[in-house]
């Protein structure tokens, strides 16, 4: 099962900055939050990952509480060709190997 | 650098035959995850392999194999097609471990009548 909780759905206005929140409160002091979205059909796309600090890339921002219990993804300028859905995933291990958990992710509209 | 590439990208089928799809992953990227896709279930993790040895596996019944070459490409398998497994099939490649940031192909979409 996956170990993390989102919003089925959330609108944006283009231009305007999307906050998609992220809740793992069950999350290990060694386990990665990962940020990955799907455009319609397409392939999952990775977006960013973090451990605890603040991280920042070309697609995206990713803050992580000091407790690291929940998570947010910010996309500063959302724009039409950022709706997808976004997964926020946290790295399980299982038997000395280790997967991606996917779980329903966040259905993002970007409205112009 | 060329992405992750799999084939066919259709494939439309009856119950009871069997099926096979490929993956090329990045060029370098040892390890390769399959999921499946479908509207009910989501995104759900089929196996991993590194190195030609499958070093993880989720909950699929047997039905569902794979195989990794020396060059890293891989195929799955499906025997004995269900309606049920009619689904979007989905390739990841990653340098050593499906935690490392893994690259998504486009999928082949399976159609099963």
């Amino acid at each position: 099962d996956a170990k993390t909780t989102q919003p089925p759905s959330m609108d944006c206005a283009e231009g305007r900055a999307a906050n998609l929140p992220c809740n793992h409160s069950t999350i290990s002091g060694n386990e990665y939050v990962y940020w990955y979205r799907q455009i319609h059909s397409q392939g999952p796309q990775y977006i960013i990952h973090g451990l605890k600090n603040n991280e920042t890339n070309e697609m995206a921002s990713l803050i992580i509480t000091e407790d690291r219990k929940s998570s947010t993804l910010i996309l500063p300028h959302a724009t039409l060709r950022d709706t997808a859905v976004y997964y926020c995933i946290v790295r399980v291990a299982t038997g000395g190997s280790e997967k991606l958990v996917f779980g329903k992710g966040t259905k993002l509209t970007v409205n112009p | 650098k060329a992405g992750v590439t799999q084939t066919p990208r259709y494939l439309i089928k009856t119950r009871g035959q069997q099926v096979t799809l490929s993956c090329s992953p990045i060029s370098g990227h040892r390890s390769v995850s399959w999921y499946q896709q479908t509207p009910g279930q989501g995104l759900q993790f089929l196996f991993e392999y590194f190195s030609e040895t499958q070093r993880n596996k989720g909950n699929f019944p047997g039905r569902f194999s794979g195989r990794q070459f020396s060059n890293s490409r891989s195929e799955m398998n499906v025997s004995t097609l269900e309606l049920g497994d009619s689904a979007l099939y989905l390739c990841a490649s990653s340098l050593d471990s499906p935690v490392d940031t893994q690259y998504f192909g486009p999928g082949t979409r399976l159609t099963v009548l």
